[in-house]
């Protein structure tokens, strides 16, 4: 079975600060897929970014990074100097070679971001 | 090219009546999924199609039923509605549903409210 953790429920920063999300997940497969996409108050998820099981390396765009860690089974998103449009809920997600592209979501965490 | 369209964006229906909710993919994508989001929980998995073929269902019980068209839309019945089913579902398309790592684009939801 897929599970995908996500610790915070809600963090609320402001603005120009950095934050981490942490996602945390759990899967038997020995090839599989994370994902993390945005979900702003419109409600449509918007992909952000993939990285499979195989690729360690970090990964930074723009003022987004991510931190995959196997060791760790972590895979955690930073926003560089936050900003007021960054305020959304952030949703971890996780597909393996057991469920195709079928996706296993975190609960999310409402990111708020305060002039 | 078009997203992925859901209607109707809302939906008001009282305990026991039925809901059918729509969904047509992007162009040139043969799998279609379900999720239900309900206020203060994640995404839950409902249901994928793929070729017209009910491929998996999540946890949920048999009044949640739908069905993929020869077009790859899609159609999301629920039955003898309860309140607890008050909740935004998102559809989501991806290129090949079997394909581990595919991205699913989805699309902004129809909020079904059940008084």
């Amino acid at each position: 079975a897929q599970k995908v953790t996500q610790a915070q429920t809600e963090i609320s920063v402001v603005e120009k600060e950095d934050v981490t999300l942490d996602c945390v997940y759990e899967t038997r497969d020995t090839t599989y897929y994370l994902f993390w996409y945005k979900q702003p108050p419109s409600g449509e998820l918007v992909f952000l970014i993939r990285r499979n099981s195989f690729d360690e390396q970090n990964e930074i765009s723009g003022r987004y990074s991510w931190n995959f860690q196997k060791s760790t089974s972590s895979f955690n998103f930073t926003i560089t100097a936050s900003q007021v449009v960054d305020s959304a809920v952030y949703f971890c997600a996780l597909s393996g070679e057991t469920s195709g592209s079928r996706l296993t979501f975190g609960e999310g965490t409402q990111l708020t971001v305060n002039p | 090219e078009a997203g992925v369209t859901q209607s109707p964006t809302h939906l008001i229906k009282t305990r026991g009546q039925q809901a059918t909710l729509r969904c047509s993919p992007i162009s040139g994508h043969t799998s279609v999924y379900w999720y239900q989001q309900a206020l203060g929980l994640g995404l839950q998995f409902l249901l994928w199609y793929d070729e017209g073929e009910e491929r998996n269902r999540g946890n949920f019980p048999p009044r949640f039923s739908g069905r993929q068209f020869p077009n790859y839309s899609s159609e999301l019945n629920v039955n003898a509605l309860e309140l607890e089913d008050s909740a935004l579902y998102l559809c989501a398309s991806s290129l090949d549903g079997d394909l581990g790592g595919g991205e699913l684009f989805f699309g902004e939801g129809s909020r079904l409210t059940v008084l």
